[in-house]
């Protein structure tokens, strides 16, 4: 298993300002990525955040809007850049434990939920 | 990429009876299934997974079922108790560590 932490946990945000999202976790991990939940919405992957390399952004995601840092195995941020009403979510990032070689359980952080006025 | 459909997105059930779940995904090449649970306003936890070479697999009062000829999967929950009401969440991976979702389903246990 893995214990991660998020930070902040929610944040009210103005139009056209940016947030960091920040992500710790108690293990070193290969995989970590990053999902947004719209309110009462499924998860939607955003990015796969690769230590010592870019992340691997999904459909519909930029680097531009979201940035992500991954500067070793146990903590990433994502930055949600020049934020919209559209963008408030709860963020959540997540760690896989391959399953020997295998997708294995992905845990999840608490989240971030972020409301843009 | 892949394309998960989950149904019913609410269910309601009498305390005590039986809870279906149905899920389809469109990648043949997915070979791993699981199911999440997330109870209100908590992060989304794993309650049972099944791979593409077993067919069904059981955890006390919870089961899920694959057809991959079909391409669908299902979780059952016999003897539903309060605890059990939340959004379950069905997922398939093709193997490459990253899992697309279903849009979830609500289940309320009435007690």
């Amino acid at each position: 298993s893995a214990v991660i932490s998020q930070k902040p946990s929610r944040d009210i945000c103005q139009r056209g300002t940016s947030l960091t999202i920040q992500c710790q976790v108690d293990s070193q991990v290969t995989m970590m990525f990053w999902y947004r939940q719209q309110p009462g919405q499924s998860l939607t992957l955003i990015a796969t955040a690769n230590q010592g390399s870019e992340a691997t952004y999904e459909s519909g995601f930029v680097i531009d809007k979201f940035p992500i840092s991954r500067p070793n195995l146990t903590f990433s941020t994502l930055t949600v850049s020049n934020m919209s009403p559209e963008d408030s979510s709860i963020y959540l990032c997540s760690v896989s434990t391959p399953d020997r070689g295998r997708t294995g359980e992905l845990f999840f952080g608490e989240g971030s939920r972020l409301t843009v006025l | 990429g892949e394309n998960v459909e989950q149904h019913p997105s609410t269910l309601s059930v009498q305390e005590g009876d039986s809870a279906v779940i149905k899920c389809t995904y469109s990648d043949s090449a997915s070979n791993y299934f699981p199911w999440y649970k997330q109870e209100l306003g908590k992060r989304p936890q794993l309650i049972i997974d099944i791979r593409s070479n077993v067919g069904e697999k059981k955890d006390q009062r919870i089961a899920v079922t694959l057809n991959k000829t079909a391409k669908h999967f299902s979780l059952h929950i016999t003897e539903t108790q309060p605890e059990d009401s939340a959004v379950y969440f069905c997922a398939a991976s093709r193997g490459d560590y990253k899992l697309s979702f279903g849009a979830g389903t609500t289940v309320t246990v009435r007690a």
